[in-house]
């Protein structure tokens, strides 16, 4: 089972669409959760991090899920500009953090 | 603030020369880190380091050195360029890795080597 899994997608949705990503993680270790949101072509940026309480950002909202160790990531009003893959990210303590990336969700947003 | 600079952007090597990938950081970040991204692979991480002078492999070290003489400089190393390696490098640093301190990223590296 790999650490980080996330589905592909493409997952394509019209504007204004809610949509909801889940990421699984198999070490029950793991200690900080964040999603980031990468553009064809450019570097990934951090979108928000991921608490066990729920956080929320405008029209996007993490859950942390330990028990079934899972993070979801639910955009609602999708926009065009919403179109990018979304990556999770999970740290776990070796020594040091070490952050492993799930191999991302693809988002399409189309009008 | 420029953040985190890599440089080059785009380089083409031949198979066995070596270059080394430059990634700076003006924001005091003691963790730094190089990944590589390849379709359908995802991000891997090559090396990381938590500080001057401490640097430890990834998933992916073989073919690459790291060293970490400045909290701001961590150059990455291709010793000899295998068609393997063409990927996406991205040079990543956070300020500390035990809390829920995120990364940002450099813009990143096209490398292919024929």
């Amino acid at each position: 089972r790999k650490e980080v899994e996330q589905d592909p997608g493409p997952f394509n949705v019209p504007e204004g669409a809610t949509v909801a990503f889940n990421c699984t993680y198999s070490n029950s270790a793991s200690q900080s959760f964040f999603w980031y949101r990468q553009d064809c072509r450019k570097e990934p940026k951090l979108l928000m991090s991921v608490y066990s309480s729920g956080n929320e950002d405008g029209r996007f909202t993490a859950q942390l899920n330990r028990a079934s160790q899972y993070i979801s990531l639910l955009i609602r009003d999708s926009k065009l500009s919403d179109s990018a893959t979304y990556l999770c990210v999970v740290n776990t303590l070796r020594g040091s953090y070490i952050p492993t990336f799930g191999r991302g969700t693809s988002l399409i947003v189309h009008p | 603030n420029a953040g985190v600079t890599q440089t080059p952007k785009f380089q083409v090597l031949k198979t066995g020369q070596s270059m080394t990938l430059q990634c700076a950081q003006d924001m005091n970040h003691e963790y730094m880190s190089w990944y590589r991204q390849d379709p359908g692979m995802g991000l891997r991480l090559i090396h990381y380091s938590v500080g001057a002078g401490i640097t430890d492999q990834g998933e992916v070290p073989n073919g690459y050195n790291v060293s970490r003489s400045t909290t701001e400089d961590f150059p990455l190393r291709l010793l000899s360029a295998a068609p393997s390696q063409t990927s996406v490098y991205f040079c990543a640093s956070s300020y500390g890795v035990q809390t829920n301190y995120g990364y940002t990223f450099g813009s990143g590296t096209r490398l292919t080597v024929v």
